[in-house]
């Protein structure tokens, strides 16, 4: 069964230091999203990116952060200068649908990168 | 705009009894609601979803939610508790508002199964 995988499972790393974390979303799938849960908190939104452009981001996704999918494959966030509150776990997650038209269709999500910064 | 609200942010239950796991939406639109599992360390794993068909939806290891608009309510249930379903649920509803039908979650419940 296709399904989206993170790496790193965990990652450690000093406040002010870059992160990439990494995603493959399912082959065929269009839509691409990122999404965090700071321990004890709710899952919340980051972005979604479609036709290698971002679609829409939460008033999280500040200057900070940035995606990319560099070869169609891979699909990446990246925090320029990590901040101790951007200790959470990441969440990527693909779609083979999406939009306003088709909202019903589930979102598929990896198991997650454990962010941890010191 | 959507929003989800889980009553319950803890439910503890013992094996063999029934579970019940609560969700209420607000919406503007119809909207699509998801049920998702996450099992300690593991990633998030689709239980079942409403797409305006079947107002009772029948999703993996024997779990189901009934859709009801009058109470927009989408309560989780199954009739029978196991030892691993110990985990954590979210009530899911896709956000007609935005531009890409995103996701927006409730905060969650933790499931307990005493022996």
């Amino acid at each position: 069964e296709p399904e989206v995988t993170q790496t790193p499972s965990h990652q450690v790393t000093q406040m002010g230091q870059e992160v990439i974390l990494r995603c493959v979303p399912i082959s065929n799938h269009l839509y691409f999203y990122w999404y965090r849960q700071i321990l004890g908190q709710k899952v919340e939104f980051l972005v979604s990116f479609y036709n290698n452009e971002i679609s829409e981001k939460s008033e999280i996704f500040d200057d900070q952060f940035s995606v990319e999918r560099p070869d169609g494959s891979n699909f990446t966030l990246k925090i320029r200068s990590t901040k101790l509150e951007d200790s959470a776990m990441y969440f990527c997650a693909s779609r083979l649908l999406g939009g306003q038209h088709t909202p019903n269709t589930e979102a598929f999500f990896g198991q997650g990168t454990r962010l941890t910064v010191v | 705009a959507q929003s989800v609200t889980q009553l319950d942010s803890h439910v503890s239950v013992s094996e063999g009894t029934p579970v019940l796991l609560r969700c209420n939406y607000s919406s503007s639109y119809s909207p699509s609601l998801f049920w998702y599992v996450q099992h300690p360390n593991k990633g998030l794993q689709l239980l079942l979803k409403y797409t305006s068909a079947a107002t009772l939806v029948k999703g993996i290891n024997g779990f189901e939610a009934e859709f009801k608009k009058s109470e927009t309510s989408f309560h989780l249930t199954k009739p029978s508790a196991h030892m691993s379903d110990a985990a954590e649920y979210f009530c899911v509803v896709s956000d007609l508002g935005g531009s890409q039908g995103n996701l927006i979650f409730g905060k969650g419940t933790k499931l307990s199964v005493k022996p």
